[in-house]
């Protein structure tokens, strides 16, 4: 009930490419919807948010979908950079109570 | 000025001893946690402190302590430290009613 659950562990985008990281969680009465980036030897920050009266958020790339009847949200990263290569997190919560974390997704942006 | 700061950044430790990882935020949140973050990135919360009190202390062996002397600190103090306590610690701050987490740079924890 408690866990967030992420796939795929790693992905590999070619520059320009579009990635998509998805998670799945259990418990209904989560609220918050983060993702979190994370590059080596520093912490996560984070990176977008959602809250499941909306389907869609977008912030300049970066985009959130949320299916809440199939308990699912993802991240789509548009024109993926060498940049965006880091660690990806998602995470719920619920009543501004502790963060649940997914297992990450190591996205490696080839040039 | 960094928001959450945690010291030190690396500690290398034999098996047994007794050690401590200091964090602080300049943000005015009232909330703080510690996160432990495993070989495999694997993030998973340890306890969490609301204006000095202990909110929140998940399945962790009591040789782990956190003291929060005020809401901007927040300690963790480890007993006989093992093998298994090899991890990147985090410390993280909210503020009661908002959901975003603002994450220190961690402590690399190594046990020898």
């Amino acid at each position: 009930q408690q866990q967030v659950k992420q796939s795929p562990q790693s992905l590999i985008v070619q520059k320009g490419g579009i990635s998509i990281i998805n998670c799945a969680y259990e418990n209904t009465a989560f609220d918050y919807f983060p993702w979190y980036q994370q590059f080596p030897g520093k912490g996560p920050a984070l990176l977008i948010a959602i809250r499941p009266d909306v389907s869609e958020k977008k912030e300049g790339r970066f985009t959130i979908s949320f299916n809440k009847s199939a308990k699912q949200f993802s991240l789509h990263i548009m024109d993926s950079q060498p940049g965006d290569s880091a660690t990806y997190f998602c995470a719920a919560s619920w009543g501004a109570q502790k963060l649940v974390f997914g297992q990450g997704t190591r996205l490696t942006i080839n040039p | 000025d960094t928001a959450v700061s945690q010291t030190p950044k690396y500690l290398v430790t034999q098996m047994g001893n007794d050690k401590s990882i200091k964090c602080e935020q300049n943000l005015g949140h009232d909330t703080m946690y510690w996160y432990k973050q495993d070989s495999k990135k694997f993030l998973k919360i340890m306890f969490s402190y609301n204006n000095k009190e202990l909110i929140i202390n998940e399945t962790v062996p009591n040789r782990f302590s956190p003291k929060s002397p005020d809401k901007a600190h927040l300690n963790l103090h480890i007993n006989s430290l093992e093998l298994g306590d090899s991890a990147v610690y985090f410390c993280a701050s909210s503020q009661a009613g908002s959901d975003g987490y603002t994450f220190g740079s961690g402590t690399r924890l190594t046990v020898v």
